[in-house]
């Protein structure tokens, strides 16, 4: 499977800041996945990132909030926007499921807390 | 839309002992792929085992094995003999068989093993 390195791992944000997520992917993969894991929470996607096409994004998310790029086939970003402490998650990358028999697999998750 | 229910929010196991969690989907599709995902306390999303909709032997992987029942739309999986290191949240998960179609999760079921 992927190996799936997100950056940074942890990081403690003031309120009204703005922080971008890395996600590297160590092969090329058609779609990547951006989910937010509240506090005891299960996961919720927040969009699907296509190469070359803008990020397709789920009920409740808009992309002033949280703009996704996706520059080439190895690589996303996610940025959470004018941060409030509601956005204080845990944000996972994952890909995989181009192929309907391939699962998803996940980096290791961004600890956001914010102040 | 496709739902998933875990209704254990939690249980225990002692050490080398059996324990089932349960999962059921609601879907129209058949065709369709069914997941457990561990999330240890660090936080990364791990793929256990998958469950084709068409295949009608259940998966296994090790002492991981599931009890697919298609007509019930029930998904539980069983671990044996139980290792301190199984303890996690553990997440049902369900896809449609589209390509690159998203995750939909259950609540989780956070599991305690005891020595």
């Amino acid at each position: 499977s992927a190996v799936i390195s997100q950056k940074p791992s942890r990081d403690i944000c003031q309120r009204g800041t703005s922080l971008t997520i890395q996600c590297q992917v160590d092969s090329q993969v058609t779609m990547m996945f951006w989910y937010r894991q509240q506090p005891g929470q299960s996961l919720t996607l927040i969009a699907t990132a296509n190469q070359g096409s803008e990020a397709t994004y789920e009920s409740g998310f808009v992309i002033d909030k949280f703009p996704i790029s996706r520059p080439n086939l190895t690589f996303s970003t996610l940025t959470v926007s004018n941060m409030s402490p509601e956005d204080s998650s845990i944000y996972l990358c994952s890909v995989g499921g181009g192929e309907t028999n391939q699962p998803q697999h996940f980096g290791d998750g961004t600890r956001l807390s914010i102040l | 839309a496709q739902t998933v229910t875990q209704s254990q929010p939690e249980m225990s196991v002692q050490e080398a002992e059996t324990v089932t969690l349960s999962c059921t989907y609601d879907t129209s599709e058949s065709d369709y792929y069914l997941f457990w995902y561990k999330q240890p306390p660090s936080r990364q999303m791990i793929l256990v085992i998958r469950q084709e909709a068409y295949k009608q032997q259940n998966a296994t992987e090790n002492r991981f094995s599931v009890n697919f029942q298609k007509a019930a739309k029930s998904f539980s999986l069983k671990i044996s003999d139980s290792q301190l290191g199984d303890a996690a949240m553990y997440f049902c998960a369900y896809r449609t068989g589209t390509s690159g179609s998203r995750l939909t999760f259950g609540e989780g079921t956070q599991l305690t093993v005891n020595p």
